[in-house]
């Protein structure tokens, strides 16, 4: 069955150190593959896409995710996180021809 | 410019009630969707129209009726509210619709609705 996962319900990074959210998903081929961040009170908005090509795609606010094929993955990262990335972020898969999937998120808390 | 406003950004009222929220999108794209965001944060796609007409509807009560006078609205309307229906509903919009992958998603900031 085609599904995204988000294995991390909840991470901790101290200011100024390095991130990385993973991202799973399960189908046959490759899917589109996206991240989103979800501020407090806030709508989405979308940090970076991968549809093909280089496997590393860079995003907006610093943030840069891997698409590894032989893993299924799509990990986010960040080398330097900033109280201001406290967010939910969102992992998001199209499988094919279907509608936008989403992981069920990982909420990350900045400690000074 | 709000690129896809909603409104109303809260919304409060007693269970059997009937409310709509509306949602608009300046950005000249064919397909709009509403996605539910319930109290754990899954987001779970429940209508997708492009151009006018219904293209997703997921296993939706029929309590929730979207409607969608032209291309830049897309409003929804639930009757007989119920307590499981407390949520942030999203509005969104996208260039190309009809499941293409290449769609991206912009997000308008959530309605939420708690039924009491």
């Amino acid at each position: 069955a085609q599904s995204v996962t988000q294995p991390d319900i909840h991470i901790t990074v101290s200011e100024g150190a390095s991130l990385e959210l993973r991202c799973n998903y399960s189908y046959g081929a490759t899917p589109y593959l996206f991240w989103y961040v979800q501020s407090p009170g806030q709508g989405l908005q979308l940090l970076l896409k991968y549809f093909s090509g280089d496997t590393l795609v860079q995003g907006i606010k610093g943030f840069e995710a891997e698409f590894k094929r032989s893993q299924s993955s799509f990990n986010l990262r960040k080398p330097s996180v900033h109280w201001s990335d406290a967010a939910e972020y969102f992992c998001a898969v199209v499988f094919g021809n279907e509608k936008l999937t989403f992981g069920t998120g990982t909420r990350l808390t900045i400690i000074p | 410019d709000t690129a896809v406003s909603q409104t109303p950004k809260y919304l409060v009222t007693q269970m059997g009630n009937d409310k709509s929220i509306k949602c608009e999108q300046n950005l000249g794209h064919d397909t709009m969707y509403w996605y539910k965001q319930d109290s754990k944060k899954f987001l779970k796609i429940m209508f997708s129209y492009n151009n006018k007409e219904l293209i997703i509807n997921e296993t939706v009560p029929n309590r929730f009726s979207p409607k969608s006078p032209d291309k830049a609205h897309l409003n929804l309307h639930i009757n007989s509210l119920e307590l499981g229906d407390s949520a942030v509903y999203f509005c969104a919009s996208s260039q190309a619709g009809g499941g293409s992958g290449a769609n991206v998603l912009t997000f308008g900031a959530g309605s939420r609705l708690t039924v009491l």
